[in-house]
Formats: structure tokens, sequence, C-alpha cells
């Protein structure tokens, strides 16, 4: 059961638009930047929005992040084949003293 | 370019002991807090522990406490996991990751393999 709440699949047909929500609480989510990050299959996670909303460089402006109060989302317009991943939400959890991840989305582009 | 490498990975049995090791380069490595991050086969992400750029602070995961140490060595630029009474449930994929600030992690290693079964 992880300390983030994650859907566990989200689908949409390429070229449509797809959002991914990451609900916390006041100790994780309400105080503390969120990352993004998305794991295609057999390789290391990659970050893809940290601060909640920027991107590192290389990451196209068709992936943004937001939060608001507990929850935070992950948005990716233009759907690509190429977008099919797991993608995870990260932050740290300041009563646990602890970093914690959601559990994991599963995006399957149509 | 930025590189981390794990490497101490392997078969071992419940109660044993494992020390992982990642090799940093390309950064100043003394100027980044590292962590340590797990992924047992076919389950997400769980984060096990991280510790400042000059070791004074250390947190970890609850279900390891007691059981792992994380430390460095800025000279090597290296950063360790020493695992002990290691059980089943510790099977997983152990990534090292650098994180700039903010608890978010820019880069990650390739990730090494312990698997804990008699």
């Amino acid at each position: 059961q992880s300390v983030l709440t994650q859907p566990p699949s989200v689908s949409a047909a390429p070229g449509q638009k797809v959002t991914i929500s990451c609900s916390g609480s006041s100790s994780n989510i309400g105080n503390n930047y969120v990352s993004w990050y998305q794991q295609l299959p057999g390789t290391a996670p990659k970050v893809l929005i940290y601060d909640n909303n920027k991107r590192p460089s290389g990451i196209p402006d068709r992936v943004s992040g937001s939060k608001s109060g507990t929850s935070a989302t992950l948005g990716i317009t233009g759907l690509q084949t190429g977008d099919e991943a797991d993608y995870y939400c990260g932050t740290w959890d300041s009563s646990l003293s602890e970093g914690v991840f959601g559990g994991g989305t599963k995006l399957t582009v149509l | 370019e930025v590189q981390l490498v794990e490497s101490g990975g392997g078969l071992v049995q419940p109660g044993g002991s494992l020390r992982l090791s990642c090799a940093a380069s390309g950064f100043t490595f003394s100027s980044y807090w590292m962590s340590w991050v797990r992924q047992a086969p076919g389950k997400g992400l769980e984060w096990v522990a991280n510790i400042k750029q000059d070791g004074s602070e250390k947190y970890y995961v609850d279900s390891v406490k007691g059981r792992f140490t994380i430390s460095r060595d800025n000279a090597k630029n290296s950063l360790y996991l020493q695992m002990n009474s290691l059980r089943a449930e510790d099977t997983a994929v152990y990534y090292c990751a650098r994180d700039p600030y903010s608890f978010h992690f820019d880069y990650w290693g390739q990730g090494t393999l312990v698997t804990v079964s008699s």
C-alpha cells in the first residue's frame, strides 16, 4: 500500500492527451515538491518533472506537471506509442522522514 | 558525462549480508545527496535510503531500519549500501540515484539485482 495513490492504468489514443493523478497528504505532497518519472520496460526511471512543474532539459513541452493542495497531476499531450511506459510520482514525507513513491501508472497508447 | 554504476548484487540466503556499491563519475560527487531506490520484480519503485553530502544525515525506509546502512566515501566518489539480515522481500533491483535538491532524482544507475533465496 503506497503512501501516494496513483491509478494503476490509463489509456488514450495516439495524438490525444492523458493525465495521471497522484494523491497524498499534507505531510508529503502538501508541503514538499513532487517529481514524476517515466520507466520504460527494462530500463532505469527517468525524471520528467521536478519541483512540481519544471521540466529537465530534453523533456518536451507536451509534458507538464501541476500540484494543488495534496494532489499532483502529470499531463502528456500529443501521445505517441513511445510514451507507453510506467509513470511514478515521488516526494518526501516530512512526518515519516522517508521518501515516498506512488504505486505507478501504466500508460497504454491504443 | 554523469555516470552511476552499481555493483555487488547477487544471490544470497535469507539472513545473509551483501554490500552494494555505486561508483559515480562526471560530477562533483561530494556536492549531492544520494539515494538508493529499489524495485521488486514486477513491482513499483521503493525509496530505501539517502545520505547527505557530508554523510552527516541519513534516512531510511522503515522496513530496512536497523538492517541496512547507507554510507559514502567522497574521496572515492562512491556510495554504499550495507545490507544485513536479508529477507526474501528485499529481493529487488537496487538503483543508486543522484538528488540535486528538493528530493528528486536526475540521474540513475542501471541497477544491480539482489536475490534473497535459499
